[in-house]
């Protein structure tokens, strides 16, 4: 019954540094999604994969790249962080009528 | 104009009261609306989930939508203090490979 399995839960990175969030779920979900969460911002999606082998950009795709390993796997990576990428970063999953199931979230930090 | 406007909040009532919690939308094509709750330092979780115009019920909480004024709304009766929570509403133009478009939330603090 894990649902979206986020790793990792919290990171802090200096600026220029590269990393990979790493999303998996396990309910047979088509479409996978990665958002940013700030305050007074909202939800604001980055990239999202409607189906295994294809993705597309959201409202901020900029300095973020993503890749649809397989159908349970979305990552999203950073190439080289800046402070303005410090948020919370939610995987979400979603089946043919919509609903959302999101993971815990990842805590990111760029000093 | 924003493209879903919700009262950031927060919204402070005492145990028991019945608290309504609103969106309005100017996207006429949007045909699914949805509710999510999320708890402090959670992942948000899905609520409740309507076609079109009309009204849904699942225990304490009733969902409506009014298309006609492009404006979705939260009832929750007999508020109890775990139901403190941002809540956000969300709609999507039709099923399948459409993408949520989220408000900001509506946070919720409920006394004992």
């Amino acid at each position: 019954n894990a649902g979206v399995t986020q790793t990792p839960k919290f990171q802090v990175l200096k600026t220029g540094q590269s990393m990979t969030l790493q999303c998996a779920q396990d309910m047979n979900h088509n479409s996978m999604y990665w958002y940013r969460q700030d305050p007074g911002m909202g939800l604001r999606l980055i990239y999202y994969s409607a189906s295994e082998g294809t993705t597309d950009k959201g409202e901020v795709p900029n300095g973020y790249n993503v890749s649809r390993l397989n159908k349970r796997e979305f990552s999203l990576r950073l190439e080289s962080a800046a402070p303005s990428q410090t948020s919370v970063y939610f995987c979400a999953s979603s089946d043919a009528e919509g609903g959302y199931t999101f993971g815990s979230g990842t805590r990111l930090t760029v000093v | 104009q924003k493209e879903v406007e919700q009262d950031p909040g927060p919204l402070s009532v005492p145990e028991g009261a019945i608290v309504s919690l609103n969106c309005t939308y100017s996207n006429s094509a949007f045909q699914y609306f949805m509710w999510y709750r999320q708890y402090s330092r959670k992942g948000p979780e899905l609520l409740m989930y309507t076609y079109s115009s009309g009204n849904k019920e699942d225990g304490r909480f009733t969902a409506q939508v009014d298309k006609s004024s492009k404006y979705i709304s939260l009832f929750i009766r007999d508020s109890q203090p775990s139901d403190s929570a941002t809540y956000l509403c969300a709609m999507m133009l039709s099923s399948g490979y459409s993408t949520l478009t989220f408000g900001k939330g509506t946070m919720l603090l409920v006394s004992p």
